[in-house]
């Protein structure tokens, strides 16, 4: 069946602007996480959804990051007035519920000039 | 902070085992251990779990100590496109968000 789709693929934005990367999960599962990848490094937690749970924003860096989710479905990640070091793959993943099995997408390669 | 440790980087010949470590020692009573990897430019990818037997599957073995304490991921027989990052993170049902904490990992390179 579909994997986790995350769109685009590749976004390359000027310093300042606003984006939006999408991520639609594996129809069903209620869990669904954005992480953040800086070239060469882990994972780093951004945002978790979790059905309709208040989501756990803990991770995000600054007040310029903000993520929604409808119901159990699509999400969008939206970075305003980008900078330089928020240049990096941004991966999604989904579960069936909270727990270790995620399924990643390919991410959105963020590339801000 | 990650809950897990990994070396940084190990070698494998093509054809041979991988034997990837992974200490865990904090880990809690109900928290299984999760083994993902990361090819070049695609999102990782699960591997396998379990939470006190060993465990194998069509991809690897997981040999988990008595203790819990750490574990061992092996490849019975690499291949060039075993090549990736391998991360080793716990969980448990009851984990979520910011818990799921994916460290550096392991940069495994398989030499032909």
């Amino acid at each position: 069946g579909a994997g986790v789709s995350q769109s685009p693929s590749n976004k390359v934005t000027e310093k300042g602007k606003d984006v939006e990367l999408r991520c639609d999960p594996i129809s069903g599962h209620t869990a669904l996480y954005w992480y953040r990848q800086r070239l060469g490094q882990g994972l780093e937690f951004l945002i978790y959804f979790q059905g309709n749970s208040a989501p756990d924003k803990s991770g995000l860096p600054s007040d310029r990051f903000s993520a929604e989710r409808t119901g159990e479905s699509v999400s969008t990640l939206t970075i305003q007035r980008t900078q330089q070091e928020d240049s990096a793959v941004y991966l999604c993943a989904s579960s069936l519920a909270s727990g270790g099995l995620l399924h990643f997408g390919n991410g959105t390669r963020l590339t801000v000039t | 902070d990650a809950k897990t440790t990994q070396p940084p980087s190990m070698d494998c010949a093509e054809g041979r085992a991988a034997n990837l470590p992974c200490n865990h020692s904090t880990i809690s009573g109900n928290e299984y251990v999760y083994w993902y990897r990361q090819i070049h430019s695609q999102g990782p990818q699960y591997i396998i779990h379990g939470l006190k037997n060993n465990e194998t599957n069509e991809m690897a073995s997981l040999i988990i100590t008595e203790d819990r304490k750490s574990s061992t991921l092996i490849l019975p027989h690499a291949t060039l496109r075993d090549t990736a990052v391998y991360y080793c993170i716990v969980g448990g049902d009851y984990n979520y968000g910011q818990n799921f904490v994916f460290g550096p990992g392991t940069r495994l390179s398989v030499l032909p």
